[in-house]
């Protein structure tokens, strides 16, 4: 049981360049979440997919694309990368009820 | 929406002493608080959660208490140890709703 995985673990762009970061579960979770991590900032989110089908913006959308695959899978798309997306990405998970959250390791993603 | 305030940002303990994390929230239809601990370049984990029907949960040295007249949940760690070093977030999720809001986080430092 991997519990939730990200891909890649280090990614470094230069300004301009797109890329997509992975995320999968195994815990048959309905709901997955894309967050971003700065230092001071908390954790503060960009996308949220409350179940199979569907996509939400959270708190800082704006740059970013998601796409729920399939149940298992979600990824954040950045389009046209720019420096204020660099970050620690993580990746999370719940069964959409009982509201606890599994995080993936995250993706540092550095834009220069 | 919601936001969560965390104090303080910082904290600064012996080994053995007790260390409290205070945070307070906004949206009184929230109701599932979590607490999750992130060690330096890992991924945060859930270490205690409580619901908005229970005043105050114990697991060994970790409680939180909530009061929801006043919005506001704390974390109270006893008998620190190096090991507890790391930092801290709280959260808050809305009724309904599977997305949780973070505090900014509590830096907890354990000296030997």
């Amino acid at each position: 049981n991997a519990g939730v995985t990200q891909t890649p673990k280090f990614q470094v762009l230069k300004t301009g360049q797109s890329m997509t970061l992975q995320c999968a579960q195994d815990m048959n979770h309905n709901s997955m979440y894309w967050y971003r991590q700065d230092p001071g900032m908390g954790l503060r989110l960009i996308y949220y997919s409350a179940s199979e089908g569907t996509t939400d913006k959270g708190e800082v959308p704006n740059g970013y694309n998601v796409s729920r695959l399939n149940k298992r899978e979600f990824s954040l798309r950045l389009e046209s990368a720019a420096p204020s997306q660099t970050s620690v990405y993580f990746c999370a998970s719940s069964d959409g009820q009982r509201y606890v959250q599994y995080f993936g390791p995250g993706t540092r993603l550095t834009v220069t | 929406g919601e936001n969560v305030e965390q104090h303080p940002s910082t904290l600064s303990v012996q080994e053995g002493d007790s260390a409290v994390i205070k945070c307070t929230y906004s949206d009184s239809a929230s109701n599932y608080f979590p607490w999750y601990k992130q060690e330096l370049g890992k991924r945060p984990q859930l270490i205690i959660d409580i619901r908005s029907n229970v005043g105050e949960k114990k697991d060994q040295r970790i409680a939180v208490t909530l009061n929801k007249t006043a919005k506001h949940f704390s974390l109270h760690i006893t008998e620190t140890q190096p090991e507890d070093s790391a930092v801290y977030f709280c959260a808050a999720s809305t009724a309904g709703y599977s997305t949780l809001t973070f505090g900014k986080g509590t830096m907890l430092l354990v000296s030997p």
